[in-house]
């Protein structure tokens, strides 16, 4: 099972919006709709921000959005605050109770 | 409050052996679904293994398979992971991960992280 491509990093500045892209096959992210992202600070393990492509965990700010269109997922986030500086990973179900994880994107607050 | 924490990782050399184990409090851990997650020094994530909340389902990633075994100890709200023949491929901090379900239930999120446990085959 192959990574899922994200690109290696995006950035913006305080209050502007960025969004994260991730491209799989239509035998994980197109099958369904069991994509979710994860923020991961330095030395620190992953949290969920995202899961089931659109829907936000309890405690995750608005300002973190997901949407799909065939075998693409994306994240974005708008009004970008420092604390968002950080390396994001989509992960989709990818058949027969399986997972794979995106090869990970940093995002960098200018 | 949650919490998940991780032992048994280790220096080991190719073709060893070693038993990681999780054990989780602050929530029914019979009632959701295990994973172990992991991640090489300076690389991305990889999921390794699940196991349903039952044990009745367990996979694992094509890469461990044969090699790797989860298990789970409901009794002691435990999760475990045997690793034989170790590579040096195996290298990395082995996450224990709380499913927000359990295995075909309608929703997918690896909700909560334990902060691993590090692995290195050398």
């Amino acid at each position: 099972q192959s990574a899922l491509t994200q690109p290696r990093s995006v950035s913006g500045s305080p209050g502007q919006s960025v969004t994260i892209s991730c491209t799989g096959t239509s035998s994980d992210v197109g099958a369904d709709d069991y994509v979710s992202w994860y923020q991961q600070h330095p030395g620190k393990a992953p949290k969920v921000m995202i899961y089931d492509v659109s829907k936000r965990p309890s405690g995750v700010p608005a300002r973190f959005s997901g949407s799909k269109s065939g075998n693409t997922a994306s994240l974005t986030i708008s009004g970008l605050q420092a604390e968002d500086e950080a390396d994001y990973y989509c992960c989709s179900d990818a058949g027969r109770y399986t997972y794979v994880f995106g090869t990970g994107t940093k995002v960098t607050v200018l | 409050e949650m919490e998940l924490v991780e032992s048994g990782g280790g220096l080991v050399q190719p073709g060893g052996c070693l038993r990681l184990s999780c054990v989780a409090s602050g929530f029914i851990f019979s009632g959701y679904a295990m994973h172990w997650v992991r991640q090489p020094p300076g690389k991305g994530l990889e999921w390794v293994s699940g196991i349903s909340w039952n044990s009745g389902r367990v996979v694992h990633a094509d890469s461990v398979k044969g090699r790797f075994t989860i298990s789970r100890d409901n009794t002691k709200s435990s999760l475990y992971l045997q690793m034989n023949g170790l590579r040096p491929e195996d290298t990395g901090l082995y996450y224990c991960v709380k499913d927000i379900g359990d295995y075909g239930d309608g929703r997918d999120a690896f909700e909560f992280w334990g902060q691993g446990t590090m692995v290195t085959v050398s």
